[in-house]
C-alpha cells in the first residue's frame, strides 16, 4: 500500500483532555497534511506543514514533524466532542504532484 | 462560497449494472479529483484533472472506469459494469490550481456506492 501508517488506529477521550495521534511515512517528502472528516461528512483540510519546517500551530491544533524519523504528530488540546471524527495524514511523496493519505485514526470525544 | 457539489449521496445497484457519478467543483477552481475511499481507509485518487485534460489517471481501473470533465467545470465519473468490490465512498474534491501537494483540497460529501 501507497499510504502512511497512523496510530492509534482508534482514541477515545474526555472533553477537556488532550489527544495526540501519529502518522509514519515511508518515503521523502514535500510536505504534509493533516484533515478530518466527520461521519457522513466530507474531508476538512486542518493544516500543512512543510519538509522544511518543524512545527506548526492553528488553533487548538499543534503539528509536528521529524523528517529524520519520517513521522508527524497531531495534537489537539482541550478536546471538545465536536472534535469527534477521523483524521488523515496526507503525505506529497518527493517527485509526485499528489497527495497519499494514510489510513485515519479515529477520535472519539465523551462529553 | 458553495462547496463541492455531488450526486447522488447514495447509490444501490445489482452487480454488472453501470452506475454514474456528478461532480460540480467550487467556482474557478481549475483543478478536479475524484477519489474512491474504502471502510477504514483514507482516500485514494483516482483521477486528477487540470481543466479539462487528465493529467494522472494511472490509479484509474481502465477497463470499467471512465471519467470527464467537459468544458473544465463538472465531471462525471462512470463504473461500468460494477463490482462487488467497487463498494466505497466516491470522493470528487477541487483546488485552486496551484501544485496538487500544496493546493488545499476542498472536498464535497461523497457518494456512498453500494454494490449487491
Amino acid at each position: 500500500s501507497q499510504q502512511g501508517e497512523e496510530d492509534p488506529q482508534a482514541l477515545s477521550i474526555q472533553e477537556g483532555e488532550n489527544a495526540t495521534m501519529n502518522c509514519s511515512y515511508k518515503t521523502s517528502i514535500n510536505n504534509l497534511q493533516w484533515y478530518r472528516q466527520n461521519s457522513g461528512r466530507g474531508l476538512v483540510h486542518l493544516i500543512l506543514i512543510r519538509s522544511n519546517e518543524r512545527e506548526k500551530h492553528s488553533g487548538r491544533l499543534r503539528v509536528t514533524l521529524d523528517t529524520s524519523k519520517k513521522s508527524s504528530s497531531l495534537l489537539i488540546t482541550a478536546s471538545r466532542a465536536a472534535d469527534t471524527a477521523s483524521y488523515f495524514c496526507a503525505t506529497d511523496w518527493v517527485d509526485t504532484d499528489k497527495l497519499i493519505f494514510g489510513t485515519g485514526t479515529r477520535l472519539q470525544v465523551f462529553p | 462560497e458553495a462547496g463541492v457539489v455531488q450526486s447522488p449521496r447514495y447509490k444501490i445497484i445489482e452487480k454488472k449494472q453501470p452506475v454514474a457519478f456528478w461532480c460540480n467543483p467550487i467556482s474557478g477552481h481549475n483543478t478536479l479529483y475524484w477519489y474512491r475511499q474504502n471502510l477504514g481507509q483514507g482516500p485514494e485518487l483516482l483521477i486528477r484533472y487540470e481543466n479539462e485534460e487528465a493529467v494522472d489517471d494511472s490509479q484509474l481501473p481502465k477497463d470499467r472506469f471512465s471519467a470527464e470533465r467537459l468544458k473544465g467545470v463538472d465531471s462525471t465519473l462512470k463504473i461500468q459494469p460494477a463490482e462487488l468490490g467497487d463498494s466505497a465512498v466516491y470522493l470528487c474534491a477541487s483546488s485552486r490550481g496551484l501544485a496538487a501537494s500544496t493546493d488545499t483540497q476542498y472536498f464535497g460529501p461523497g457518494t456512498r456506492l453500494t454494490v449487491l
